[in-house]
């Protein structure tokens, strides 16, 4: 059974739209929340990680959005741009200890 | 150049046959994992190694076999290839909490 659930599957979203992408999870121990961005026939990579320590970090147009009482965590792509187009995955780790992943949300940004 | 690379980036075999994907990491890492990933199911862990005498089962290990040949080589082994291990694998090596991956090996097991 995944330890980390996500949601939407997929979604669809008009050029310079908001994406949200929801993640929740039921460890409370897991402290190391990443992003990872994969696009058709490459590796996924990291995107933007969170710690609990903070409720929101933004680099550019990607906001993760965290709330440690609901255990939930949310991306957040602004001014989606076609380029955006990928499968995001979010994930969790506890103590430097392996990744649980989300099953992944395929992004379609129509121009 | 890559920092992982895998090999074979596709494969086609019978069930039955014996396979193996290799993974190579430049980054000079101590951990490494292997991945499937398959539609609707997400990245799921085979196996991963925290250094090169260290080897511990993922959730879906069974069927699979690896080893850790040195600190920059780490390969998944399929003993008896089966249909439903058609699948997408990847490799990954991590450093300061990041997995840095590689491109992937697209495995057919008729």
């Amino acid at each position: 059974q995944q330890q980390v659930k996500q949601s939407p599957q997929s979604l669809i979203v008009q050029k310079g739209g908001i994406s949200i992408i929801n993640c929740a999870y039921e460890n409370t121990a897991f402290d190391y929340f990443p992003w990872y961005q994969q696009f058709p026939g490459k590796g996924p990579a990291l995107l933007i990680a969170i710690r609990p320590d903070v409720s929101e970090k933004k680099e550019g147009r990607f906001t993760i959005s965290f709330n440690k009482s609901a255990k939930q965590f949310s991306l957040h792509i602004m001014d989606s741009q076609p380029g955006d187009s990928a499968t995001y995955f979010c994930a969790a780790s506890k103590s430097d200890y392996k990744l649980s992943f989300g099953a992944g949300t395929t992004v379609t940004v129509r121009a | 150049d890559a920092d992982v690379t895998q090999t074979p980036r596709n494969r086609i075999t019978k069930t039955g046959k014996r396979i193996m994907l290799e993974c190579s990491q430049t980054k000079g890492h101590d951990r490494m994992y292997w991945y499937r990933q398959d539609p609707g199911l997400g990245l799921r862990l085979i196996y991963y190694s925290f250094d090169v005498k260290d080897i511990n089962k993922g959730e879906i290990s069974d069927g699979y076999s690896v080893s850790r040949q040195a600190q920059a080589k780490f390969s998944l082994s399929l003993e008896s290839a089966i249909p439903n291990q058609t699948a997408l694998y990847f490799c990954a090596a991590e450093g300061g909490n990041e997995q840095f991956f590689g491109p992937g090996t697209r495995l057919t097991v008729l």
